[in-house]
């Protein structure tokens, strides 16, 4: 079975603060590892992923994640946060090459200007 | 069109009532996915279409729930009978191929609420 703890439901920081938004995982074989965002009233856009490869991943917007096996972890970050970075971040595992996707509850990042 | 579309955008039932929401994926895309998303939860798997085979249907969570997608292409997701625990927002998504290394296009998703 394959489950994802995101770890803070709320994260409040200031416009140009970095973030670190974290995501553990549980899996019994090999992931492939997920975050996406979803702004109000949108539907979910994907960020980044890990497949293999290179531990640090980046993506789009200036966010990265780095994939830590030792601590099934997969925790996204960016250096410098902007206004329009507000919106609600799912990190999401996929297990042994299968189609189905499981995602955590949820982090709602605040940009406080 | 440009991505995917779901329609009804919001949608709201009587409890016992039947309820149909459709979803159009990406023209040329294999896979079709629905997801249910709780009010503060993620989303949740349901079933999976790769064209209009119907792999997986581990997710739906009683026999009030259906999926079909009949030509390969639009889907459409019926739950007979709504009950309040089926109010959430109901997720489509679709990839071009079934590789789950592929990426997932997610629809605004339908707003169910069941009073």
């Amino acid at each position: 079975a394959q489950s994802v703890t995101q770890l803070d439901s709320q994260v409040p920081v200031f416009e140009e603060a970095p973030v670190e938004l974290r995501c553990n995982y549980s899996s019994s074989v090999s992931v492939y590892l997920f975050w996406y965002v979803q702004y109000p009233n949108q539907g979910l856009q994907l960020l980044l992923k890990y497949l293999s490869g290179s531990t640090l991943v980046k993506g789009i917007n200036g966010f990265e994640a780095e994939f830590n096996k030792s601590q099934t972890s997969f925790h996204l970050r960016k250096p410098s946060v902007h206004i329009s970075d507000t919106a609600e971040y799912f990190c999401a595992v996929s297990s042994g090459g299968y189609q189905k996707v499981t995602f955590g509850i949820g982090t709602k990042l605040q940009v406080i200007p | 069109g440009a991505g995917v579309s779901q329609s009804p955008r919001y949608k709201v039932a009587k409890r016992g009532q039947d309820v149909a929401l459709r979803c159009d994926p990406i023209s040329g895309h294999v896979s079709l996915f629905w997801y249910q998303q709780a009010l503060g939860q993620g989303p949740e798997f349901l079933t999976y279409f790769q064209n209009e085979a119907q792999l997986d249907k581990s997710g739906l969570p009683s026999d009030r729930f259906f999926a079909e997608r009949p030509e390969g292409s639009v889907s459409t997701l019926k739950i007979q009978r709504t009950q309040q625990e089926d109010s959430a927002v109901y997720l489509c998504a679709s990839s071009l191929r079934s590789a789950v290394l592929l990426e997932k296009f997610f629809g605004p998703g339908t707003r169910l609420t069941v009073l």
